[in-house]
């Protein structure tokens, strides 16, 4: 079956700019995280949705926002972009979400965002 | 809070060595742990997880075992080969709070021919 699905792979946008990153989740699949990496953070947590409802948010300020379609494809937002938004932004999918132990999540490709 | 810390890499062996690459973690009650591969270009991939303590996760020639006393996860390969070379996370879910992955900072396994 097909996998994690990221659009686009690679961006280019200016400070100051508004980005819309997509991700459509494997088939069946209900929850949809959101993760950040970048060298020197490492992998961080932005969200995930479930059934178009945000289920966890980490740490991240409100200029990064995301929402979950009816067909569990979701999009994550960033307005407002500043440099140390340059990153890897990786979606991962799984059938029930990480609220049940050893819930496996299978990534994406990711989204290679540098801000300019 | 939450956290795992893995050794500083990259950890440079020849073809056919053994492999271990530690990893420790704090959280309270029982994490599930995880171990995730990521090739270059790509995503991560689940390699193998352990939901409870003394549990083994094993694929592909890789073991760890989810050891509560040490909160430890190493994992281990008997026989590295040139394509295991990757960058691998170790990682972990809580069984209270937010739960949301949390990874460690990455080793970068290079296998040498």
């Amino acid at each position: 079956k097909a996998g994690v699905t990221q659009t686009p792979r690679y961006l280019i946008k200016t400070r100051g700019q508004q980005v819309t990153l997509s991700c459509s989740p494997i088939s069946g699949h209900r929850s949809v995280s959101w993760y950040q990496q970048t060298p020197g953070q490492g992998l961080q947590f932005l969200f995930e949705y479930f059934s178009e409802t945000q289920r966890n948010k980490g740490n991240f300020p409100g200029r990064f926002s995301g929402r979950q379609f009816s067909n569990s494809r979701s999009e994550m937002n960033v307005s407002t972009l500043e440099l140390g938004d340059s990153a890897l932004y990786l979606c991962a999918s799984s059938l029930t979400g990480t609220v049940f132990r050893g819930t496996e999540a299978f990534f994406g490709q990711g989204t290679r965002l540098t801000v300019v | 809070g939450n956290s795992v810390t893995q050794m500083e890499g990259p950890v440079t062996l020849s073809e056919e060595a053994f492999l271990t690459i530690n990893c420790t973690y704090t959280a309270t009650g029982y994490p599930s742990l995880f171990w995730y591969v990521q090739y270059p270009g790509e995503g991560l991939q689940l390699l193998l997880k352990a939901t409870k303590a003394d549990d083994k996760g094993s694929n592909k020639g890789f073991e760890a075992t989810y050891r509560k006393e040490t909160t430890s996860f190493h994992l281990e390969k008997g026989s590295v080969q040139v394509s295991d070379s990757a960058v691998y996370f170790c990682a972990l879910i809580p069984d209270t709070g937010r739960r949301a992955l949390t990874f460690g900072s990455g080793t970068r396994l290079q296998v040498q021919p």
